[in-house]
């Protein structure tokens, strides 16, 4: 089956450090996602791609790179983490005019 | 201004009854609407989309949107206890979803 794999799905680091988080699906969607989901403020779009070399900033963006070098993954970088970014990170990805299907999150602190 | 609102509860509905959801977006040019079910320390999962004015069933859920007043909604009928769980509504406009900040539902028996 299908399917949309997050790692690590838990995660803590420290404040100034790099931290990457994977994203993989079986799906060969042309779109995919990155939110986080914080109490009170439901899922924020972080990037989102619609295929490969293509990638564009959300609403929450600063602090945050994405790349694109094939359908199947789209990794997400704190270049410098900090106490603001920690959260729950959920990756999704979709055909156009289709559902959006999740990864089971990864969740990550910031110390 | 989020661009979709939501009332963030937590509405309590007893067993048995209509749960009745809300959800206005600002976006005129928004394609078509998601309904998501999400629960505590899980990921979010569809329960149904919408494309036109009207409504829409499917099963014990029922979607209606009225695009001339910007709002859509989500009908859950005979509310089981399973129902428990956080409603995201979504827009979606050029393949992009952007998402309300949930209404929590408690079923309580």
């Amino acid at each position: 089956d299908a399917e949309i794999t997050q790692s690590p799905r838990h995660k803590i680091t420290e404040t100034g450090r790099q931290v990457t988080l994977a994203c993989h699906q079986t799906w060969n969607h042309n779109n995919m996602f990155w939110y986080r989901q914080d109490l009170g403020h439901g899922l924020r779009l972080i990037h989102y791609s619609y295929g490969v070399q293509d990638t564009n900033k959300g609403e929450v963006s600063d602090g945050y790179s994405v790349s694109r070098s094939n359908t199947e993954d789209l990794p997400l970088t704190l270049e410098s983490a900090a106490s603001s970014q920690t959260s729950v990170y959920f990756c999704a990805s979709s055909e156009s005019g289709g559902e959006l299907f999740f990864g089971e999150g990864s969740r990550l602190t910031v110390l | 201004q989020k661009e979709v609102e939501q009332n963030s509860g937590p509405l309590s509905v007893p067993e048995g009854a209509i749960a009745s959801l809300n959800c206005t977006y600002s976006d005129r040019g928004s394609q078509s609407f998601f309904w998501y079910r999400q629960y505590s320390g899980k990921s979010p999962e569809l329960i149904m989309f919408i494309y036109s004015n009207g409504d829409k069933e499917d099963g014990r859920f029922t979607a209606q949107l009225n695009k001339a007043s910007q709002y859509v909604s989500l009908l859950i009928r005979d509310s089981q206890p399973s129902d428990s769980a956080t409603y995201l509504c979504a827009e979606v406009r050029w393949g992009k979803f952007q998402f309300g900040a949930g209404t929590q539902v408690v079923v309580t028996p």
